[in-house]
């Protein structure tokens, strides 16, 4: 079975550029989430969505970003305009949130540098 | 919120040692836990996860952790490591809804 699936894999790109990153999650799975990971501040939740509905953004930096959950089977996490301190690798998950302690899982990421 | 600290965020053994990565947590409700690898250049993949049905976890590539309430912690372990456990390894706690809060990471380091 395909797991989360995330394109590009890598992303280089200028300051001031729009930045799309793509997320398809494991078929069936009503829940998706997007990680961002940096050496200074780890792993942290930017948004989560449950039945394509944002249920939690909090984690979004500024108004920068933006994510998109349009059906249940892609998501977008755009930022615009990029700047250098957004340069980390973005993480998509998954999960079936009706089982009682769900796991999510992982994709392999878009490793993002803004140059 | 709940939280976890992760003791050590580098750790070497030599391979056929013990791994002893810990991870303690801070929650008002009984948590549910779980342990994250990540290779180089990979997402996280599951080790295992506490979810109050028994206090010893058993996961996957022989890793194993124990939850104790008394000490508020949930260690992991393997007896054996083997070279390729060098990776990255992350404690979460389950936070209100689906949220994960994760730790800092512990890289483990295998010498041969």
């Amino acid at each position: 079975d395909a797991g989360v699936i995330q394109s590009p894999r890598h992303e280089v790109t200028e300051m001031g550029q729009e930045v799309t990153l793509r997320c398809k999650p494991i078929s069936g799975h009503n829940s998706l989430f997007w990680y961002r990971q940096t050496m200074m501040r780890g792993l942290e939740l930017l948004i989560y969505f449950n039945n394509n509905v944002p249920i939690d953004d909090s984690g979004m930096p500024e108004d920068r970003f933006s994510a998109k959950m349009p059906n249940a089977s892609f998501s977008t996490l755009k930022i615009q305009p990029s700047e250098p301190r957004d340069s980390a690798v973005y993480f998509c998950a998954s999960s079936l949130a009706s089982v009682l302690v769900e796991t999510q899982y992982f994709g392999p990421g878009t490793r993002l540098l803004v140059l | 919120a709940q939280s976890v600290t992760q003791l050590g965020s580098h750790v070497s053994v030599s391979e056929g040692a013990l791994v002893l990565l810990r991870c303690n947590y801070s929650s008002s409700v009984p948590p549910y836990l779980f342990w994250y690898v990540q290779y180089p250049n990979q997402g996280l993949q599951l080790l295992l996860k506490y979810t109050s049905a028994a206090t010893l976890v058993k996961g996957i590539n022989g890793f194993e952790a124990e939850f104790k309430k008394s000490e508020t912690s949930f260690h992991l372990t393997k007896p054996s490591a083997h070279m390729s456990d060098a990776a990255e390894y992350f404690c979460a706690v389950r936070n209100s809804g689906s949220r994960l809060t994760f730790g800092e990471g512990t890289q483990l380091t295998v010498n041969p």
